[in-house]
């Protein structure tokens, strides 16, 4: 089965920095792979996909991952935190035996200090 | 509004009582879905659904039962909650596409006292 792993449980930054949650992937099949962001007492939203084509993909807020196939990783990063970045974040690939389904990352707690 | 809406927000229950948690599409998505997030677990499927009156089981399936008797509606249902059992439970629902992403509700916050 696909599965990703989240490095680094807890991200902190200050506003104006770099942002670089990790995320690697294992699949035996070409994986779509998704980013997902939750703030405080919210679902899901959905940041980032990858299906396939460009290996650079951009999203909302100024977001953006790279699909490294050879390193098996589809990092997320943004070159300047604001501080209504911190949230929960969460990496996902899809599931090809559970129909549509994704399977999540631990997710990555962002806290961006000023 | 289009979206997925998952009720009650909160719900506060007692081991050994039945709930059921409700979330309703308005996409018309064939595909939906009940996860369970806590703590240091990320998100785990419980169930999920192709179309109406099919589901099939997911990683955590055991203490839940579902129905889905209309497309738009996919009840989860607690038949005797346990204290293990507390958690927030997300519904999401999906196109038939590998390229689609999972769409969520905002979630229920259960807890079993």
């Amino acid at each position: 089965a696909q599965s990703v792993t989240q490095l680094g449980s807890h991200v902190s930054v200050s506003e104006g920095a770099l942002v670089l949650l990790r995320c690697n992937y294992s699949s035996s099949v070409p994986p779509y792979l998704f980013w997902y962001v939750q703030y405080p007492n919210q679902g899901l939203q959905l940041l980032l996909k990858y299906t396939t084509g460009a290996t650079l993909v951009k999203g909302i807020n100024g977001f953006e991952a790279e699909f490294k196939k050879s390193e098996t990783s589809f990092h997320l990063t943004k070159p300047s935190a604001h501080m209504s970045d911190a949230a929960e974040y969460f990496c996902a690939v899809r599931d090809s035996n559970s129909g549509y389904a994704l399977n999540f990352g631990k997710g990555t707690s962002l806290l961006v200090t000023p | 509004d289009a979206g997925i809406t998952q009720s009650p927000r909160y719900k506060i229950t007692e081991t050994g009582r039945q709930v059921t948690l409700m979330c309703h599409q308005t996409w018309s998505h064939s595909y939906m879905f009940w996860y369970r997030q806590d703590l240091g677990h990320g998100l785990r499927l419980i169930y999920y659904s192709a179309a109406a009156d099919i589901t099939d089981k997911g990683e955590v399936p055991d203490g839940y039962v579902v129905s889905r008797s209309k497309t738009e509606n996919f009840p989860l249902t607690l038949e005797s909650a346990t204290r293990s059992q507390t958690s927030v439970y997300f519904c999401a629902s999906t196109e038939n596409s590998y390229n689609s992403p999972l769409h969520f509700g905002n979630g229920t916050r259960l807890t079993v006292t």
